[in-house]
């Protein structure tokens, strides 16, 4: 079956570090892959967006790296702070396997930085 | 600022009610989106709509309808409310590229 898995639902690191998150998905081919924050009790707000034909993008602390071959995408935070705590999820775009123009999302992983 | 409103923060409903979930957006976007998001199962398509009185069904459309009478408006209705309804609902639109999309706050739902 289809399938989207974002690495763990938990992932705890100290200020400073840089926190990796992971996306995988199976069976799909996506047009690209964008990456969402979410805080509790809020809407998630959109970060980035990384297309099929590119291999990284950069905004300020954020980067994210798109392997189409590994069918896998990461999202780094470089020098995390506490206020960068909250969970984040991970949207393909398939248009391509389903015809839809629609994001399916994974379910986040939640990443708590420790002062 | 950018915005997508929803009617809402909280709402409490009893089974078997007709009940409209509102959204609203300032963007001029095309294209608008129902999710519900549940523990452990994350952000679930309802329904969506690329242009006025379009509608499609997601991947959980059974006991939802919609209606986009105007552009700037996205209205998910529960005809007959459930306790699996009982949910966070969340509206969001984009523009004609699909990219980013601008979410509300949500929409806490209680079936009781």
């Amino acid at each position: 079956s289809q399938k989207i898995e974002q690495n763990s639902e938990a992932l705890n690191i100290q200020e400073g570090k840089t926190a990796t998150l992971t996306c995988n998905y199976t069976n799909y081919s996506p047009a690209y892959l964008q990456w969402y924050r979410q805080d509790p009790g809020r809407g998630p707000v959109f970060l980035l967006l990384i297309r099929e034909n590119e291999k990284e993008k950069r905004k300020e602390r954020l980067k994210v790296t798109f392997d189409t071959t590994l069918k896998q995408s990461l999202f780094h935070i470089t020098a995390s702070q506490p206020a960068d705590s909250a969970t984040y999820l991970c949207a393909l775009d398939l248009r391509g396997d389903t015809g839809r123009r629609a994001l399916t999302f994974g379910s986040g992983t939640r990443l708590q930085v420790q002062p | 600022d950018v915005k997508v409103t929803q009617s809402s923060r909280y709402l409490v409903k009893r089974t078997g009610e007709k009940v409209f979930l509102e959204c609203v957006q300032d963007m001029d976007h095309e294209n608008m989106f129902w999710y519900r998001q549940d523990p452990g199962l994350g952000l679930r398509l309802i329904y969506f709509s690329y242009d006025v009185k379009m509608k499609e069904k997601g991947d959980i459309p059974e006991g939802y309808s919609v209606s986009r009478e105007k552009k700037e408006r996205f209205s998910l209705i529960l005809e007959s409310a459930s306790t699996n309804q009982t949910s966070m609902y969340l509206c969001a639109s984009s523009d004609r590229d699909f990219d980013g999309y601008t979410f509300g706050s949500g929409t806490r739902l209680t079936v009781v």
